[in-house]
């Protein structure tokens, strides 16, 4: 069955106002954890990755928080802009080897003027 | 730097028509993916190379055989093609336990 899913296929948010994306995975063996960008008609785009030896990570207006406790994945995308109008996927590395991530169904960010 | 790079980017097939899907990749990566894309749902993989001269299954490899053909190359064929294998295809590549690279996609329409 799926192993990484996504809470909502469609998240709307206003222009400058912070984004919350949130996944849920299920393999407590998963060591590796990825967000993508997915623009219409385009490949996915990495965005920001972390490991399972942290719990956040930041980049530039991004912000990705683990908790493994609970399972938990999110990612924070801060004064979105309407280039960030997209769909979100997040993926997990279920074994740490070189046999591909798991992919949620993925959330559509759409930014309101 | 080109990245990953995959053609055709767009093809019709009739059902029961063969073809390949080529992928490259630049960035001196030992690991090859393909995936496809159905509409709502998230990536799947199809096939992947862990090495050059290895290919393994993923999770939906029925109807498909791929070729790692050197380091940089990773096709994907359709042997008889079917309308259920109307998607888009997604090449990838990545060094060990770190990021996947996508190329820009492929989209096929078999009638």
């Amino acid at each position: 069955g799926e192993s990484v899913g996504l809470h909502l296929p469609t998240l709307s948010v206003q222009e400058g106002d912070n984004s919350i994306i949130n996944c849920a995975y299920s393999n407590s063996a998963s060591d590796y954890f990825i967000w993508y960008k997915q623009e219409s008609g385009k490949g996915p785009q990495f965005i920001i990755d972390i490991r399972s030896n942290m719990d956040k990570r930041q980049g530039q207006r991004v912000t990705v928080l683990l908790n493994k406790t609970v399972k938990h994945l999110s990612l924070q995308i801060a004064a979105t802009q309407p280039g960030d109008s997209a769909v979100y996927f997040c993926a997990e590395n279920p074994r740490g080897g070189a046999d591909g991530l798991t992919f949620g169904k993925g959330t559509h960010l759409i930014i309101q003027p | 730097n080109a990245g990953v790079t995959q053609t055709p980017k767009f093809q019709v097939l009739k059902t029961g028509q063969s073809m390949t899907l080529q992928c490259a990749q630049d960035m001196n990566h030992n690991s090859m993916y393909w995936y496809r894309q159905d509409p709502g749902m998230g990536l799947r993989l199809i096939y992947y190379s862990a090495s050059e001269g290895t290919t393994d299954k993923g999770e939906v490899p029925n109807g498909y055989n791929v070729s790692r053909l050197n380091k940089r190359e990773f096709s994907l064929r359709l042997e008889s093609a079917a309308p259920s294998q109307t998607s888009v295809y997604f090449c990838a590549s990545r060094i060990q336990q770190n990021t996947i690279y996508f190329g820009e996609g492929s989209w096929l329409t078999v009638v």
